[in-house]
């Protein structure tokens, strides 16, 4: 059974037209992250939480925000999504911080039009 | 910072065995993670090496040489369905966050 759940699994949008992505998980971890991996390339993190805490990565766009309404949900919104942000957005969740496995969910591609 | 670097991609034979090598430049790291990543899947946990030597996990093993900045993912017994990336992960030091390496493209051929 599926424990980080990612949906949609495929998301197109508009350029310019906000977009959300959404994770959920039945782990009960207290961190997750988020992900960014175009083709080829190294998922690279883009934001994290520590239970309520929000971890902005220096280098990740004012464009891309998250939320995290409770323990098992956490949100990705793209503002004003553009062609350079077409990826593949990883969700994933360790059980607390240091030195833990961290678990993926399928992750969804996004295709910006 | 930290720079990862693996081969882009590697071939080997089916029953064969294969190492992939992780070599890395860092100010310091708590730990070092092989994932694999099927195409168009999430990647999924394969080993964790914090402290120099070999780990061994059925017909993976993941070794380390923190003095060397110097890892490897050894398969063994190779099968059709390893066919896929592996990516080198490292902790970052004083932190939990995960720095990725590009991965390493493997096709395991009949």
């Amino acid at each position: 059974d599926a424990m980080v759940i990612q949906n949609p699994r495929y998301q197109v949008t508009q350029f310019g037209k906000p977009v959300t992505l959404s994770c959920s998980q039945t782990l009960n971890h207290n961190v997750m992250y988020w992900y960014q991996q175009k083709s080829s390339q190294a998922p690279k993190l883009l934001f994290h939480y520590y239970d309520k805490d929000f971890n902005n990565e220096a280098d990740t766009p004012d464009n891309f925000q998250s939320r995290r309404p409770n323990t098992s949900f956490c949100f990705l919104d793209i503002r004003s999504p553009g062609l350079g942000d077409a990826a593949m957005y990883l969700c994933a969740t360790s059980r607390d911080g240091f030195r833990e496995i961290q678990y993926f969910g399928a992750g969804t591609r996004l295709s910006v039009l | 910072g930290q720079n990862i670097d693996q081969p882009t991609e590697m071939t080997a034979t089916e029953g064969a065995i294969v190492q992939i090598n992780c070599t890395y430049q860092t100010s310091g790291f708590n730990g070092l993670f092989w994932y694999q990543q099927h195409a168009g899947e999430a990647p999924t946990f394969l080993s964790y090496n914090v402290l120099d030597g070999l780990e061994e996990k059925g017909r993976f093993s993941s070794f380390l040489s923190r003095s060397k900045g110097y890892s490897y993912l050894l398969l063994k017994e190779l099968q059709m369905k390893d066919s896929a990336s592996y990516l080198c992960a490292l902790v970052r030091a004083g932190s939990y966050q995960l720095t990725f390496g590009k991965g390493t493209k493997l096709s395991v051929i009949p």
